[in-house]
């Protein structure tokens, strides 16, 4: 079956401006989860759905990030007013989430460019 | 305050040869540990992961290493192929299992 996509896979947009990443998880995969990597960083967590829920928001940045699952499927992780230092690559995984520690499927990323 | 730290940004090995990568964490909750492997351009492949409850775990050319007292886990490729250049990741995971904790990463390059 298909892995993990994500659209679009390249975006630059100016300062101030809104964006929406999506991602399409692997079918049948009840975890989501949304990442970021700044150049030259590791991979920083950013939400987790379980279903359609967000138990864990923790490491959203700002209130200018939101996300939102629908159908326990599709994510959109949704950027306001952006600021430069939001460019990075932010990369989706999902998982069956069936024990702590399964493997987590990425995808290839957007890349974001803030101007 | 880093959890998980790959204190070596770069490593370069002679293909033949072995390749050993190093992580270390802070954390003792942490239950599961896990090394990706990441091309550029590409999301990260997962390539192995291992349990506390184990102290090493083997899969063809990878094996990971795990000692829970030094918080200190590695992971070791043998024979290292040019293919294996790529930057590796090591996450970790608590029993609740809902994110990974990553770290910096660790570049390889294996030179034929």
């Amino acid at each position: 079956g298909a892995g993990v996509s994500q659209s679009p896979s390249n975006k630059v947009t100016e300062k101030g401006k809104d964006v929406e990443l999506r991602c399409d998880p692997i079918s049948g995969h009840t975890a989501l989860y949304w990442y970021r990597q700044s150049l030259g960083q590791g991979l920083e967590f950013l939400i987790y759905f379980q279903g359609n829920s967000a138990p864990d928001k923790s490491g959203l940045p700002s209130d200018r990030f939101s996300a939102e699952r629908t159908g326990g499927s599709v994510s959109t992780l949704t950027i306001q007013r952006t600021q430069q230092e939001d460019s990075a690559v932010y990369l989706c995984a999902s998982s069956l989430a069936r024990y702590p520690g399964e493997t987590q499927y990425f995808g290839p990323g957007t890349r974001l460019l803030v101007l | 305050d880093q959890q998980v730290k790959q204190n070596s940004p770069s490593l370069s090995v002679q293909e033949g040869r072995i390749s050993i990568l190093n992580c270390d964490y802070t954390n003792s909750m942490f239950d599961y540990f896990l090394w990706y492997k990441k091309y550029p351009a590409e999301g990260p492949t997962f390539l192995i992961s291992i349990s506390s409850i184990k102290d090493k775990n083997e899969d063809g050319r990878f094996t990971v290493f795990l000692n829970k007292s030094a918080k200190h886990l590695s992971l070791h490729i043998v024979p290292s192929q040019p293919g294996d250049s790529a930057v590796y990741f090591c996450a970790a995971s608590n029993n609740a299992g809902n994110m990974l904790t990553f770290g910096g990463g660790t570049r390889l390059m294996v030179k034929p």
